[in-house]
């Protein structure tokens, strides 16, 4: 089946320095990949959606200097948390968007797939 | 804007027993996709099952099932003879074609021996 891949799993950086995740579609083409922040015990909430090529577009409230998305190729995208503060440690997670069938399961066109997800603690 | 409601945040059940959790919708759309995610606590999220909805026959996967009202814009997930590895926060989600994932708030499931 189709397969998202993130990492680092877990990063622990110093307050004030950047550090970056990568977020990439290992069998399939991924035009679209979004990225979400989770709190604990809390829903997922999505920060941008980064597209193949082009800006990323930001969720309202989510600072795009702070956050930024690189999306160069197509099973590739990166976050970069710029400046870090401890009240950016938090799980970041991201998905992409297959364009085709999978042919497998529950995938059926269309169909977005999640990476493992990524924790950031910033001491 | 499209909103997915969740009402209930923690739900429990036996082992071997059947639970359903609740979801609803608003939407101004008619042609949109209805997800169940499982999150584990490895965080990992797990597409449990899909509904399309022009279809007006509920999904089903082995254990799981919908219980799709589209009029009532209500999208309920059962799950049937509960395993101790059901336990997970499980998400409901809404999307358009082409557009992102709208996520409910959560329902923490526990299964209890």
């Amino acid at each position: 089946g189709a397969v998202v891949s993130q990492h680092p799993s877990w990063v622990i950086c110093k307050s004030g320095t950047s550090v970056k995740i990568e977020c990439r579609s290992l069998d399939f083409q991924a035009t679209t990949m979004f990225w979400y922040r989770q709190f604990p015990k809390q829903s997922l909430m999505l920060m941008a959606t980064s597209n193949e090529g082009s800006k990323a577009t930001y969720e309202q409230g989510v600072e795009k200097d702070k956050f930024l998305i690189n999306h160069a190729s197509l099973t590739l995208s990166t976050l970069t948390v710029t400046s870090a503060h401890p009240e950016d440690s938090s799980f970041y997670i991201c998905s992409a968007r297959a364009l085709a069938s999978t042919g497998e399961g529950l995938s059926s066109g269309n169909t977005i797939y999640f990476g493992e997800g990524s924790w950031l603690t910033v001491v | 804007a499209q909103t997915v409601t969740q009402s209930q945040p923690e739900m429990s059940v036996q082992e071997a027993e059947t639970v359903t959790l609740s979801c609803t919708y608003d939407t101004s759309e008619s042609d949109y996709y209805l997800f169940w995610y499982k999150q584990p606590p490895s965080r990992q999220m797990i597409l449990v099952i899909r509904q399309e909805a022009y279809k007006q026959q509920n999904a089903t996967e082995n254990r799981f099932s919908v219980n799709f009202q589209k009029a009532a814009k209500s999208f309920s997930l059962k799950i049937s003879d509960s395993q101790l590895g059901d336990a997970a926060m499980y998400f409901c989600a809404y999307r358009i074609s082409g557009s992102r994932l709208t996520f409910g708030e959560g329902t923490q499931l526990t299964v209890n021996p």
